[in-house]
C-alpha cells in the first residue's frame, strides 16, 4: 500500500515564526502536492511539484514556499506565520504518467497559529 | 483549469435513506474519481469511471459517469452511521486533479 507520512499531526505555533511541515511518501511518485482544507472551502492546492527541484504554484501560493530535495519528500514552509494560516493541512503524492492516476493522501497536519 | 462542480454542499439524512451527490463539468471529463474523507480523517480514493455511461456499484454505493462524460452522481442506499464523512469527486489529467468542493453528508440515527 502507498503510504503518505506528514510528520507531525498536530503543531501550535506563534505568529512570525517559520514553520515546516515534511511529508514522505514511499511509492516512487512523481508528484507531490500540498493542499490546505478549511471548512466550506474543500481541497485547496497551495504548491505541487513533478519532479525532484520542481515546482508549480497552485491556487494558493501565497504566504507559502515548498522544497523538493529528493522525490520521496515535499516539504511546505511558512516563512512567518499568520493566525489566517491556521487550517489542516494535507500533503498527497501520485504517478505523473498518463491520466486516471490515483491521488494518496497524508493524515493531514492540523497547525493552529497563534 | 478543469472546473467541477459538486452538489449540494452539506445533506442532512435519517440513517436508513438514501443520499446521492453529484458532479458537472462544462467540458468532457477523461474520467470522474470519488474519494472520502471521514470527520478527521484524509481523502480516501473509492472508484474511478472511465467510460461513457459507466455504472459501478460497492455495495450500497453506486456510481455513474454520464453518457456525455461531463456529470457524475455518487448513489447511496440506506444510508447507515458509518456513511458519515465527505464525499469528493476529481478529475486526473496527467499532473492535475481537480476536485470538486465536497458534500459533507450528517446521517441522523
Amino acid at each position: 500500500d502507498v503510504k503518505v507520512t506528514q510528520s507531525s499531526r498536530y503543531l501550535v505555533k506563534r505568529t512570525g515564526e517559520k514553520v515546516f511541515l515534511e511529508c514522505v511518501q514511499d511509492m516512487d511518485h512523481e508528484n507531490m502536492f500540498w493542499y490546505r482544507q478549511d471548512p466550506g472551502l474543500g481541497l485547496r492546492l497551495i504548491y505541487f511539484s513533478y519532479d525532484v527541484k520542481m515546482k508549480e504554484k497552485g491556487d494558493i501560493p501565497e504566504g507559502y514556499s515548498v522544497s523538493r530535495e529528493k522525490k520521496e519528500r515535499f516539504s511546505l514552509i511558512l516563512e512567518s506565520a499568520s493566525t489566517n494560516q491556521t487550517s489542516m493541512y494535507l500533503c498527497a503524492s501520485s504517478r505523473g504518467e498518463g491520466t486516471g492516476n490515483t491521488i494518496y493522501f497524508g493524515e493531514g497536519s492540523w497547525l493552529t497559529v497563534v | 483549469g478543469q472546473q467541477v462542480m459538486q452538489i449540494p454542499q452539506y445533506q442532512h439524512v435519517q440513517e436508513g435513506e438514501d443520499f446521492t451527490t453529484y458532479c458537472n463539468s462544462s467540458t468532457t471529463l477523461s474520467n470522474i474519481q470519488w474519494y472520502k474523507q471521514r470527520p478527521g480523517g484524509h481523502p480516501v480514493f473509492l472508484i474511478q469511471l472511465v467510460k461513457s455511461g459507466e455504472v459501478k456499484k460497492q455495495k450500497r454505493l453506486t456510481f455513474q459517469f454520464g453518457e456525455a462524460k461531463k456529470n457524475s452522481s455518487l448513489h447511496i442506499t440506506a444510508t447507515q452511521t458509518t456513511d458519515v464523512g465527505t464525499y469528493f469527486c476529481a478529475v486526473n489529467t496527467g499532473n492535475q486533479f481537480y476536485f470538486g468542493t465536497g458534500t459533507s453528508l450528517t446521517v441522523i440515527p
